[in-house]
């Protein structure tokens, strides 16, 4: 069964400061990998997408690694901002069907001043 | 508006009555999606539409029904709606060809008593 597993489940850090978020999965065959942002209250917004050939994916301030050997994906966010408080789900799809993408239960992130 | 609406944002019911939310898109995406997501868990893939009057089963179909006459509209139905349809529900697009990313609505928070 394809699986995708997000930790830490939460996350509290002091605004200005970085953080790493993670994911690990095991789907197959594996198409890419995908980072949201989803807001309280609003629906999941794209941060990032990666092939397999692609480790690294940056967007801001948010950037995105894939190790698809050890089949792991990490979310760096640097100097955060209140903004970046949210929850940050990991997805991963199989093959080319469109149906065949596994949500991970994401990581909430509150960033307090 | 450009974009993808749901309505209505929310909605209370009673079990066994019929529900209807209505998802709207303005791109002419070919794909539409729709998920739950049931608090502290992420998103789960309900029905999938590949193009008008094409349409698949995600991981938790039953109890819904979906139909696609249109590109731009992808209704989904409870039909005879029970306690553990209460949920936050999201509609989504994807730009397969263009920036190969999905795109959500606001959601639908529907309670069943």
């Amino acid at each position: 069964k394809n699986q995708v597993e997000q930790s830490p489940q939460s996350l509290i850090i002091l605004e200005g400061k970085n953080c790493t978020l993670q994911c690990n999965y095991t789907v197959s065959p594996f198409s890419n990998l995908r980072w949201y942002k989803q807001d309280t209250g609003r629906g999941p917004v794209s941060l990032t997408i990666m092939t397999f050939s692609e480790n690294t994916k940056s967007n801001g301030r948010y950037t995105a690694t894939l190790d698809a050997d050890t089949k792991q994906s990490s979310l760096h966010i640097t100097a955060s901002q209140l903004s970046d408080s949210a929850s940050y789900i990991c997805v991963v799809s199989a093959g080319t069907n469109a149906g065949k993408s596994t949500f991970g239960d994401g990581t909430t992130l509150t960033v307090k001043p | 508006d450009a974009g993808i609406t749901q309505s209505p944002r929310y909605k209370i019911t009673e079990t066994g009555r019929q529900v209807t939310l209505m998802c709207h898109q303005t791109w002419s995406h070919s794909y539409m999606f729709w998920y739950r997501q049931d608090l502290g868990h992420g998103l789960r893939l309900i029905y999938y539409s590949a193009a008008a009057d094409i349409t698949d089963k995600g991981e938790v179909p039953d109890g819904y029904v979906v139909s696609r006459s249109k590109t731009e509209n992808f209704p989904l139905t409870l039909e005879s709606a029970t306690r553990s349809q209460t949920s936050v529900y999201f509609c989504a697009s994807w730009d397969r060809g263009n920036t190969d990313t999905q795109y959500f609505g606001p959601g639908t928070r529907l309670t069943v008593l």
